[in-house]
């Protein structure tokens, strides 16, 4: 079964700075990727994907992705972060052989002091 | 607008209680979840919807029972709520073929 991994549950920047969340994954084949963004009191949202090719993905806001098979990783990052970044950030993967559902990691909560 | 839709944002019931909620898409999609997010913010799936069709159904109670009119519609109706059914729940949509997810708002539910 495939599982995801966040292993920081909380991160705390301070606006301007860079940032990277980390996100690990476990699967016997390369699972279809995604970060998706959960603002305060809405659904998620997708900052990004990765199907194949090109292992640096770019999404929306600035935020992009590298994917690593060798480190079974798709951490995401953004050069400056801005207050308005301050949400709930969560890691998912999709079984390649159906596509059927997402399995996702516990959430990073990202907080932005000015 | 094309997004997915769920009604209602917000309800509180009490224990033993019936509540359905609402899911419509208007993205052309075919293929619907419903997931779980608890207090934790932790998001389990629990059920998919392929044309009307029911694809995946995760071990959740039986109270638990989606409905599907047609593809754009995807219900969830709980028999009975618990105090553990208190989450927010979410509904998803995407087309066959892609296998990126578009979300709804959610709707939180607590059961007093």
């Amino acid at each position: 079964a495939q599982s995801v991994t966040q292993p920081d549950a909380r991160v705390t920047v301070s606006e301007g700075a860079s940032l990277q969340l980390r996100c690990k994954y476990s699967s016997s084949v390369t699972p279809y990727l995604f970060w998706y963004v959960q603002y305060p009191r809405q659904g998620l949202q997708l900052l990004l994907k990765y199907y194949s090719g090109d292992p640096v993905v770019q999404g929306v806001n600035g935020f992009e992705a590298e994917f690593s098979k060798s480190n079974s990783s798709f951490h995401l990052r953004k050069a400056s972060v801005h207050w308005s970044d301050s949400a709930v950030y969560f890691c998912a993967v999709s079984p390649t052989s159906s596509g059927q559902k997402l399995v996702f990691g516990q959430g990073t909560i990202l907080k932005v002091y000015l | 607008e094309t997004a997915v839709f769920q009604t209602p944002n917000y309800h509180v019931t009490q224990v033993g209680n019936e509540v359905s909620f609402n899911c419509k898409q208007t993205l052309g999609h075919d293929t619907m979840y419903w997931y779980k997010q608890d207090s934790k913010k932790l998001l389990k799936i629990m059920f998919s919807y392929n044309n009307k069709q029911l694809i995946v159904n995760e071990t959740v109670p039986r109270r638990f029972s989606p409905q599907s009119s047609d593809k754009a519609h995807l219900n969830l109706r709980i028999k009975s709520v618990e105090p553990e059914d208190s989450a927010v729940y979410l509904c998803a949509s995407r087309r066959t073929g892609d296998y990126e997810q578009y979300f709804g708002p959610g709707t939180r539910l607590t059961v007093l």
